[in-house]
C-alpha cells in the first residue's frame, strides 16, 4: 500500500456521461498530480494541485477538470466522456508543490472503460 | 519537439543475467531523473533517482547510468529475477517541476 487511495478502481460508462474519480493523497503530501495512461502510452502528465489550488497543467482536456479540497483529497471530474478516454487514472501525491526534489508516490489507479 | 523515450519497447532476459533499459530524453535543463517500475496492476513505483550533478547511483541490484552529454539515462538490474518483470519508466524532471514519462520498457524475465 502506498498510502495514495484512488477509487473507485473500475469505472464502467456509456459515452457522452460524466464520471469523478476521486484520490486521497498520502499523509502529509501537498500536491497531488493526475496523469493517464492510455493502451501503449507513457504517462501523460495532466494537472496538479498543491495546497488546494492549481499549480500546473499539463495535458488536460477542456472536458476534463480537477479540483482539490480542504482535507487535500483531489477529485478529477471526466465528461462528456469519448470511447478514447477509456484509460487509466493515476493520482499521484508528493510533499511540496515547488521544488519537487522527490518523486511522486503513485495510487493504483482508475480503470475507467467507456463503451 | 522534447521528448523522453525509450530505445526499446521490449526486453526479455533469462533469470539471473542482467538487465539494461535505456532511456532518451531531449530537455538539456532536465536536473532529476526517476526510474520507476510498474507491476500489473499496480501503480508505478519509485526504483531510483539521480541528480544531473551524478553520473552514476547504485540501489540494491540496480544502477542508473546519466550521460548528459549524449541525453542519456540506463537502469542496469543485476541478477535479474521472476519479480523484477514489469514495465519501467524514466521520468525526467523539467522546469515547472512535473515529471514527464517516457512510454515504458515492458521487461519480462524467462525463468
Amino acid at each position: 500500500d502506498s498510502g495514495v487511495t484512488q477509487t473507485p478502481k473500475h469505472l464502467i460508462t456509456a459515452t457522452g456521461q460524466r464520471v469523478t474519480l476521486r484520490c486521497s493523497p498520502r499523509s502529509g503530501d501537498l500536491s497531488v498530480y493526475w496523469y493517464q495512461q492510455s493502451l501503449d502510452q507513457g504517462l501523460q502528465f495532466l494537472i496538479q494541485y498543491y495546497n488546494g489550488e492549481e499549480r500546473a497543467k499539463g495535458n488536460i482536456l477542456e472536458r476534463f477538470s480537477a479540483q482539490q479540497f480542504p482535507d487535500l483529497h483531489s477529485e478529477l471530474n471526466l465528461s462528456s466522456l469519448e470511447l478514447g478516454d477509456s484509460a487509466l487514472y493515476f493520482c499521484a501525491s508528493s510533499v511540496e508543490g515547488g521544488q519537487t526534489n522527490y518523486g511522486y508516490t503513485f495510487g493504483s489507479g482508475t480503470r475507467l472503460t467507456v463503451v | 519537439g522534447e521528448s523522453v523515450g525509450l530505445h526499446l519497447p521490449t526486453l526479455s532476459v533469462q533469470e539471473g543475467d542482467n538487465s539494461i533499459i535505456n532511456c532518451a530524453y531531449s530537455n538539456s535543463a532536465s536536473d532529476y531523473f526517476i526510474w520507476y517500475k510498474q507491476e500489473s496492476g499496480k501503480g508505478p513505483q519509485f526504483i531510483i533517482d539521480i541528480r544531473s550533478n551524478m553520473d552514476k547511483r547504485q540501489g540494491q541490484r540496480v544502477t542508473v547510468l546519466l550521460n548528459k552529454t549524449v541525453k542519456h539515462l540506463s537502469l542496469q538490474i543485476a541478477a535479474t529475477q521472476p519479480g523484477d518483470s514489469a514495465v519501467y519508466f524514466c521520468a525526467e524532471k523539467r522546469t515547472g517541476n512535473q515529471f514527464y514519462f517516457g512510454t515504458g520498457t515492458s521487461l519480462t524475465v524467462i525463468p
